[in-house]
């Protein structure tokens, strides 16, 4: 079945730092990929999705490029801030299945 | 600024006490879904509707829990009876038939004594 393997936590990285989140995926098909962010108490947001490859999705300063050669999806932002602190799931859907496939998440935490 | 709402926010009872969540989709979305995050088994599938119709509640527990759309506007989580295992964030989400993103809920957090 379809699978996400995303980077294990926690990530601690000083602000303005630059940010990678690894994302592999496994799938039939060619599913779309997604990027939601999770901040304390509150549900998931999609913050950027792509969905063929070479795609780019980009939301926030965050980018992510639809690797099918790779069958990764790695999440990226060139300078982080305090704010960016949350938890971060990747995800896929293939088409024809409304289903999300979540990967486990990534608690990300910037220090001032 | 449409938004899933969830209520409560926060619930806590006792064992064997009956439960239930509530979701209100955002309008026009055809598509419910209802998950269960905890610290252990992270975001689980619960059970998820098309234009009210269940179609897979595979991840749920079937003896104790069920799932409804009474109408287009609201989407329910029963628990009966509930456990202390139940104790979690319940999440609902919406979305569009074939847009494939999902719109998240504040959630309701569970707590079984």
């Amino acid at each position: 079945g379809d699978s996400v393997t995303q980077m294990e936590g926690p990530v601690t990285l000083s602000e303005e730092a630059f940010l990678t989140i690894n994302c592999t995926y496994t799938a039939t098909g060619y599913p779309s990929l997604f990027w939601y962010v999770q901040y304390p108490g509150e549900g998931l947001q999609l913050l950027l999705k792509a969905t063929k490859a070479d795609d780019k999705g980009s939301n926030k300063g965050f980018e992510a490029t639809y690797r099918k050669e790779t069958t990764s999806f790695h999440l990226e932002k060139g300078s982080v801030q305090v704010s960016d602190s949350a938890v971060y799931f990747c995800a896929l859907v293939n088409f024809g299945n409304e289903k999300l496939t979540f990967g486990t998440g990534t608690r990300l935490t910037i220090i001032p | 600024d449409a938004r899933v709402t969830q209520t409560p926010r926060h619930k806590v009872t006792e064992m064997g006490q009956e439960v239930t969540m509530r979701c209100q989709p955002i309008l026009g979305h055809n598509t419910v879904f209802w998950y269960r995050q905890t610290m252990m088994q992270g975001l689980e599938l619960l059970a998820y509707f098309r234009n009210r119709a269940p179609l897979d509640d595979s991840g749920m527990p079937k003896d104790r829990f069920s799932a409804e759309m009474p109408d287009a506007t609201l989407a329910t989580l029963k628990i009966q009876p509930s456990e202390p295992r139940d104790s979690a964030v319940y999440f609902c989400a919406s979305g569009l038939d074939g847009a494939y993103e999902q719109y998240f809920g504040p959630g309701t957090r569970l707590t079984v004594t």
